[in-house]
């Protein structure tokens, strides 16, 4: 099963910053968060992952709470190229780890 | 760089059929994954490949499906006989070695047994 639970879906204007949240209340210390998209019809596609501090890169920036027991992925500009499915994992960045894909957010980008 | 490729992005087949997927990865990836994903859920892992050696088939429902990848680069997903059940959407995915961070997705093969 899972080990994070999203809101199935949102709305975000474009433009706007999108802020999809994630809880992850029994993630363990050695566990990374990370977050994947899928577009309609690809497959899904990485974007971001940390472990303790906040992240940022050229598609978003990840903000963990200092327990750890949370996050929110920051789209900083919405585009309607951004409506997909995202998904938020915890998996350890060693050993034999999968990765376990829950039901995600869809993310809906309103013009 | 040319991403994961898979092929056929779409078939259509009736029941007891065979049916076949193929994936070739990223150049230079060690790791290969097969998930399945049904709709409207996230992908489901089948089976890792490290190299020619599948490390973790626990998933993949071996009465019927099977998986190979001679010489390490590209696999064969197969299904014999199909069933109404197995229509979904196969992803194939690869990364540089097991520890990596980021796993690479194909397109995937969207399969509809009738």
């Amino acid at each position: 099963d899972a080990k994070t639970t999203q809101p199935p879906s949102m709305d975000c204007a474009e433009g706007r910053a999108a802020n999809l949240p994630c809880n992850h209340s029994t993630i363990s210390g050695n566990e990374y968060v990370y977050w994947y998209r899928q577009i309609h019809s690809q497959g899904p596609q990485y974007i971001i992952h940390g472990l303790k501090n906040n992240e940022t890169n050229e598609m978003a920036s990840l903000i963990i709470t200092e327990d750890r027991k949370s996050s929110t992925l920051i789209l900083p500009h919405a585009t309607l190229r951004d409506t997909a499915v995202y998904y938020c994992i915890v998996r350890a960045s060693w050993g034999d780890d999968k990765i376990i894909f829950g039901k995600g957010t869809r993310l809906h980008i309103l013009p | 760089e040319a991403g994961v490729v898979q092929s056929p992005r779409y078939k259509i087949i009736e029941k007891k059929q065979p049916v076949a997927f193929w994936c070739n990865p990223i150049s230079g990836h060690n790791t290969l994954y097969w998930y399945r994903q049904n709709l409207g859920q996230g992908p489901e892992l089948l089976i890792r490949y490290e190299n020619e050696e599948a490390v973790d088939d626990s998933q993949l429902p071996k009465d019927r499906f099977s998986a190979e990848r001679l010489k390490g680069v590209d696999s064969t997903l197969k299904i014999q006989p199909a069933e109404l059940g197995d229509s979904a959407v196969y992803l194939c995915a690869s990364s540089l070695d097991r520890r990596t961070d980021t796993q690479y997705f194909g397109p995937g093969t969207r399969l509809t047994v009738l």
